[in-house]
């Protein structure tokens, strides 16, 4: 069966600091993860894919197959980065979906 | 485009009884996906559908059914209502077939069974 982890509930960050919203997954075929992100008051949006390898708004994450981690990092964080943020995982070959429980960052002033 | 909408904004509901949502996806936009929120926890995987055909299925009883239209707005029916089946329901929706294509969300349903 295929897993996410999020082990943060809550991620308090200062701005201006680097953030790192952790993410470890369990599947036994190939990945392919998505970080999403939910603004206040605003629908779930995606954020960023591996497969891309682009940065969105500052954010990166390296999906780490030894590990079994896609960490989402930002080497500073913004007042407007804070959210919650979803790590997802698609399991191609049964076109399942699976998210974690997510990551409320909240930066600080 | 307002994007993707869905109707019913709020909900509620009986034990027992069944319930439809809907979802309107975006135009030109030919697959849906539904998910199931609950407080506290992500969105689950519920159903995928594609040109009309069911393409994916999560971890849901048969009590749980969906389908799509020829204009690939698509429905959601909940049987016999468990006060667990409350949550929110998001629809999802992209270009083409496969959950890793880009989704775009609804702002989903509220549903409350009492």
């Amino acid at each position: 069966a295929q897993r996410v982890t999020q082990p943060e509930k809550l991620l308090s960050v200062f701005k201006g600091a680097p953030v790192e919203l952790k993410c470890n997954y369990s599947y036994s075929g190939s990945p392919e993860l998505f970080w999403y992100v939910q603004y206040s008051r605003q629908r779930l949006q995606l954020l960023l894919r591996h497969i891309s390898r682009e940065s969105i708004k500052g954010f990166t994450a390296d999906l780490n197959k030894g590990e079994t981690s896609f960490h989402l990092k930002k080497p500073f964080a913004q007042e407007e980065d804070s959210a919650m943020y979803y790590c997802a995982l698609y399991s191609g070959g049964y076109q399942k979906v699976t998210f974690g429980t997510g990551t409320k960052l909240q930066v600080i002033p | 485009d307002a994007g993707v909408t869905q109707s019913p904004t709020h909900l509620i509901k009986t034990r027992g009884q069944q319930v439809t949502l809907r979802c309107s996806p975006i135009s030109g936009h030919k697959s849906v996906s539904w998910y199931q929120q609950v407080l506290g926890q992500g969105p689950q995987f519920i159903f995928q559908y594609y040109e009309k055909e069911e393409r994916g299925r999560g971890n849901f009883p048969d009590r749980f059914s969906a389908r799509q239209f020829p204009n690939y707005s698509s429905e959601l029916n909940v049987n016999a209502l468990l006060l667990g089946d409350s949550a929110l329901y998001l629809c999802a929706s992209s270009l083409v077939g496969g959950v890793s294509y880009e989704q775009y969300f609804g702002p989903g349903t509220r549903l409350t069974v009492t």
